[in-house]
């Protein structure tokens, strides 16, 4: 079974474009999550969508936004891209909310570089 | 707000030898989940254990286990006969288990420990 998939892998923008980043959950998984890892840091949190709704924001600015299909995928739609957007940006996917037992699987992410 | 500290940037381990990577965390919760996850050089986060908060036993898996201590909102990994494919570096990461409004999706991430492991 295919696991959690993102594209593109890596992405060059420059300043001020916008840009998509695309996920798809592993089969059956309803719930998707985006994070977004700056260079050094952990993973932080940008989203969750359950069943196509938004079920949880992290403190990211209005420019982040991002949609979950009938099919569960999802996009991460960034506005206005600025240097300090460089990032790798994490796709995970449950079952659920990820409540309890659930597992929370991660995507290899998409790597975007701001010039 | 919820905060994880990972103060040791670098360790490393020789091959078979035990190592113990640390992690603290501050919330005023009484139910949550602990976690560690390793990220190696491929980008994919790997759930390497989990705690739950209201369980006092430690966790385990394998040559896995971890040191939980609640009172001091202490969560230490201990990986035991270290192998070179545990390279990697390691996020602790904190999950609210709590209902109102918790998105259950949201972890939070400590700044990670790079892990090397000496033939």
């Amino acid at each position: 079974d295919a696991g959690v998939t993102q594209s593109p892998t890596h992405l060059i923008k420059t300043r001020g474009q916008h840009v998509t980043l695309r996920c798809s959950p592993i089969s059956g998984h309803k719930s998707v999550s985006w994070y977004q890892q700056v260079l050094g840091q952990g993973p932080q949190f940008i989203f969750q969508y359950y069943e196509k709704e938004e079920r949880g924001r992290g403190n990211f600015p209005d420019r982040f936004s991002a949609r979950q299909f009938p099919n569960y995928s999802s996009e991460l739609n960034v506005n206005a891209l600025l240097l300090g957007d460089s990032a790798l940006y994490l796709c995970a996917s449950s079952l659920g909310l990820f409540a309890t037992n659930e597992k929370l699987f991660f995507g290899s992410g998409t790597q975007l570089s701001v010039l | 707000a919820q905060t994880v500290t990972q103060s040791q940037p670098e360790m490393s381990v020789q091959e078979a030898e035990t190592v113990t990577l640390s992690c603290t965390y501050d919330t005023s919760e009484s139910d949550y989940y602990l976690f560690w996850y390793k990220q190696p050089p491929s980008r994919q986060m790997i759930l390497v254990i989990r705690q739950e908060a209201y369980k006092q036993q430690n966790a385990t898996e394998n040559r896995f286990s971890v040191n939980f201590q609640k009172a001091a909102k202490s969560f230490s990994l201990k990986i035991s006969d270290s192998q070179l494919g545990d390279a990697a570096m390691y996020f602790c990461a904190y999950r609210s288990a709590g209902a109102g409004g918790t998105s259950y999706g949201k972890l939070t991430f400590g700044q990670g420990t790079i892990l090397t492991v000496h033939p």
